[in-house]
């Protein structure tokens, strides 16, 4: 297994851009998750998918962020206009409900910096 | 709402000493405890979790007891090794998916 697939591992970029951060689930998972690490406010969840529908955004920033899931293998999430406080590591966790286990598989993160 | 408090870091060992890091949660319910490892440059791996009051959880050498009555779900280690420096997370379950953590433990161990 493959584990979940991030790309890209680090991206720099200048304030006012658009960004874009892929990843790729665990195959048969049917949960997607979208966390932010920084040294301020440690891991916050942003959003979350089950079977590729958004359930909730309430951790999403601001307006400036969009997160997509067009398909079970496949989800995006986008800055625009990127500024210098979007900096962080933004991770991407799967899971497969039911069963015995709720655990969340982690990516190895996109370490983003914005100047 | 639920929340996780973990020991402030860094914390620094030296090799084959004994290890705890403490956590402590606020809850409604009966969440499932987590903690998880992330080693520099990686993702977060789960370490170890136990679901219900009283259940100890264990792997590679680490224990932690999900203790109702004092809230807590302390992480211990009886001898470490240089290859368990790395930040450690307790986490907590909220509702069905949501997971909340602590802020983090950087825990370096000195050969």
């Amino acid at each position: 297994d493959a584990g979940v697939i991030q790309s890209p591992r680090h991206e720099v970029t200048e304030m006012g851009q658009e960004v874009t951060l892929r990843c790729k689930p665990i195959s048969g998972h049917d949960y997607l998750f979208w966390y932010r690490q920084t040294m301020m406010r440690g891991l916050e969840l942003l959003i979350y998918f089950n079977n590729n529908v958004p359930i909730d955004d309430s951790g999403m920033p601001e307006d400036r962020f969009s997160a997509k899931m067009p398909n079970a293998s496949f989800s995006t999430l986008k800055i625009q206009p990127s500024e210098p406080r979007d900096s962080a590591v933004y991770f991407c966790a799967s899971r497969l409900s039911g069963g015995k286990t709720d655990t969340q598989y982690f990516g190895p993160g996109t370490r983003l910096t914005v100047l | 709402g639920n929340s996780v408090t973990q020991m402030e870091g860094p914390v620094t060992l030296s090799e084959e000493a004994f290890l705890t890091i403490n956590c402590t949660y606020t809850a409604t319910g009966y969440p499932s405890l987590f903690w998880y490892v992330q080693y520099p440059g990686e993702g977060l791996q789960l370490l170890l979790k136990a679901t219900k009051a009283d259940d100890k959880g264990s792997n590679k050498g680490f224990e932690a007891t999900y203790r109702k009555e004092t809230t807590s779900f302390h992480l211990e280690k009886g001898s470490v090794q240089v290859s368990d420096s790395a930040v450690y997370f307790c986490a907590l379950n909220q509702g069905a998916q949501k997971l909340v953590f602590g802020q983090g433990t950087r825990l370096t161990i000195n050969p």
